[in-house]
């Protein structure tokens, strides 16, 4: 079964300092997502991205988010300058199509120490 | 902006009985209903999901049911075993947004 993978999976980083988180989405899906997840709370959405652009995006995805797709077959989240407060679990998801149908990813472990 | 919630937020049950976790949302835009289930530092994975145009749908020991006009979905779990203890999330969303919303989660605690 096609798999989203994500490297890597734990990321310990210094506060202020910048991270890049990897993606492979599955390779015919066309939309591209990140989550995060605060340990032990709810799935919360950052972002989405389709056609080479962002989608839509949260109110927790300010200016010191980016996501790119360099290439064709990999989709980054970059963190410019870490907050404490952003140590989470950061899941990538990718679907076929709109509105549905959301593979994601095992996930980074974000450390910010 | 779409909001879910979702309850209970922790569950016992006995093995072999039966689990139902109930989730509400806002948008009446919203039409795929998705059930994730998440064991402990694991991914969301997919275990059903439902769309606007059908009321229910099944899947060996799992059901979810849908009602529209009230704006509620449920996922029912029979024959409960040991493996299903997990976090399950509810999610709603729709062909207009390129995004799905989750509820807080459930924590499902089969007994033995």
């Amino acid at each position: 079964e096609p798999e989203v993978t994500q490297t890597p999976s734990h990321q310990v980083t210094q506060m202020g300092q910048e991270v890049i988180l990897r993606c492979v989405p599955i390779s015919n899906h066309l939309y591209f997502y990140w989550y995060r997840q605060i340990l032990g709370q709810k799935v919360e959405f950052l972002v989405s991205f389709y056609n080479n652009e962002i989608s839509e995006k949260s109110e927790i995805f300010d200016d010191q988010f980016s996501v790119e797709r360099p290439d064709g077959s990999n989709f980054t989240l970059k963190i410019r300058s870490t907050k404490l407060e952003d140590s989470a679990m950061y899941f990538c998801a990718s679907s076929e199509a709109r509105g549905g149908g959301y593979t994601f990813g095992s996930g980074t472990r974000l450390t910010v120490v | 902006g779409e909001n879910v919630e979702q309850h209970p937020s922790t569950l016992s049950v006995q093995e072999g009985d039966s689990a139902v976790i109930k989730c509400t949302y806002s948008d009446s835009a919203s039409n795929y209903f998705p059930w994730y289930k998440q064991e402990l530092g694991k991914r969301p994975q997919l275990i059903i999901d439902i769309r606007s145009n059908v009321g229910e749908k099944k899947d060996q020991r799992i059901a979810v049911t849908l009602n529209k006009t009230a704006k509620h979905f449920s996922l029912h779990i029979t024959e409960t075993q040991p493996e299903d203890s997990a976090v399950y999330f509810c999610a709603a969303g729709s062909n207009r947004d390129d995004k799905i919303i989750f509820g807080k989660g459930t924590r499902l605690h089969i007994l033995p």
